[in-house]
């Protein structure tokens, strides 16, 4: 199993361009979700998924979109970057049935600089 | 959800026990206690996760107190690779699984 897979790993952007991030799970979870890590600081959440259709904002949605099509794919998608959109991007996805809570698993990250 | 409380950092020697507390005073009843860390960079890895019993996997052990209110994450047997920033959360299926991620412990094994 691939587990949580994100693309790119690293992009330079410039203000006032768009460009979206990509992510891929193959384990079937239904949850999946968006997060942002600026330095020395603990991720926060943008965007989370419980199911194919269906997206929600976190605690810090604005400057960015999502859809979630399938099940397996959630990309996130940056209109205007700002020099505040710098950042690491973390995917994380989660199977989420109704008798027990489970852990969620992360990918490695899109680190992201606007210039 | 419920905020947690965890101190900022604590050093630890290799191949002693690891013992990290976290507080969690305002936790309901149907939110459960997640350890997550993260070495370096990387993403987060999960450690575990309690309701209210004890539990052990081949990471570590979570203790939490008869009223919920804390816990303390034990690495058994620390080593070098333990250290990194360790985040203690609650969290619900209610809330969709959402993470909220605080400072976290950061955990320096030394030799």
């Amino acid at each position: 199993n691939a587990g949580v897979t994100q693309t790119p790993k690293f992009r330079i952007l410039k203000i006032g361009q768009s460009m979206t991030l990509q992510c891929t799970q193959d384990m079937n979870h239904n949850y999946m979700y968006w997060y942002r890590q600026d330095p020395g600081m603990g991720l926060k959440l943008i965007y989370y998924s419980v199911g194919a259709g269906i997206t929600d904002k976190g605690e810090v949605p604005n400057g960015y979109n999502v859809s979630r099509s399938t099940t397996e794919d959630f990309p996130l998608r940056l209109e205007l970057a700002a020099p505040s959109q710098t950042s690491v991007y973390f995917c994380a996805s989660s199977y989420s049935p109704t008798e027990f809570n489970t852990e969620a698993f992360f990918g490695q990250g899109t680190r992201l600089t606007v210039v | 959800d419920a905020k947690t409380t965890q101190p900022t950092s604590m050093d630890c020697a290799e191949g002693r026990a690891a013992n990290l507390p976290c507080n969690h005073s305002t936790i309901s009843g149907n939110e459960y206690v997640y350890w997550y860390r993260q070495i370096h960079s990387q993403g987060p890895q999960y450690i575990i996760h309690g309701l209210k019993n004890n539990e052990t996997n081949e990471m570590a052990s979570l203790i939490i107190t008869e009223d919920r209110k804390s816990s303390t994450l034990i690495l058994p047997h620390a080593t070098l690779r333990d250290t990194a920033v360790y985040y203690c959360i609650v969290s619900t299926r209610a809330a969709g699984n959402k993470l909220t991620f605080g400072g976290g412990t950061r955990v320096l094994v030394k030799p």
